[in-house]
């Protein structure tokens, strides 16, 4: 069975940072291109960017480039989100979910919520 | 990149047929077959629906159908089901962006 499952989501002041986790299992981890999608309370989805199997390749959305930075440990089926200068606008719940093909995502985790807030 | 425009909510009754459509550009949609379609229930992760324009995952059902036409991609859900009643959001590769996504009610 496949699985996603996110970690690290918590209430964190306007500047500060915070590293979030994506547990993977059930398909071929290393193998797999990996994204970031985040979902603000009531809004819709808004692509991150993604990252290459090997992690040679990372691609970001302008709002986030410069502050986030996606990385892995293929070792362990495990993909990270550091955010850094969190802005209360970064407040959403955040999902992984793998690439399967040109941007299109079959796996899905089930989100963790950051709240940026003084 | 230009996000994706979809309307921000379509209604059917049970049983009947209704589309969603996906307004792009000749530069996302328009130009390539990588159209995806996710429906996501309150408090849930989005689920893959539509996948290359017109192909479902197994275990979707055949009800709901992908097509494209120009810039244009278009999700139908046929025979409507209370179920149904979800946010639907399409996505393309080329823009980076899922469009602003879609509520149906199933009245």
């Amino acid at each position: 069975e496949v699985q996603l499952v996110e970690s690290g989501g918590e209430l964190v002041q306007p500047g500060g940072s915070l590293r979030l986790s994506c547990a993977a299992s059930g398909f071929t981890f290393s193998s797999s291109w990996m994204a970031w999608v985040r979902q603000p309370p009531g809004r819709g989805l808004e692509w991150l960017g993604n990252i290459k199997p090997d992690g040679s390749v990372k691609n970001y959305v302008d709002s986030v480039k410069g502050r986030f930075t996606f990385s892995r440990e293929n070792g362990e089926n495990s993909l990270f989100l550091q955010m850094n200068g969190l802005r209360a606008e970064d407040t959403a719940v955040y999902y992984c979910a793998r690439d399967w093909a040109f941007q299109q995502f079959d796996y899905w985790g089930q989100g963790t919520l950051v709240t940026v807030s003084s | 990149q230009s996000a994706l425009t979809q309307p921000a909510s379509v209604s059917g009754s049970p049983g009947q047929s209704i589309a969603i459509s996906c307004t792009g550009t000749s530069r996302d949609v328009g130009a390539y077959n990588y159209v995806s379609w996710y429906q996501q229930h309150p408090g849930k992760a989005p689920k893959l629906i539509i996948y290359d324009v017109t192909k479902r995952p197994s275990g979707v059902s055949n009800r709901f159908s992908g097509s494209k036409s120009g810039n244009t991609a278009s999700l139908t859900i046929s025979g409507l089901q209370a179920d149904d009643e979800a946010n639907y959001y399409c996505a393309s590769y080329g823009s980076a962006l899922f469009g602003g996504g879609t509520k149906l009610t199933v009245l």
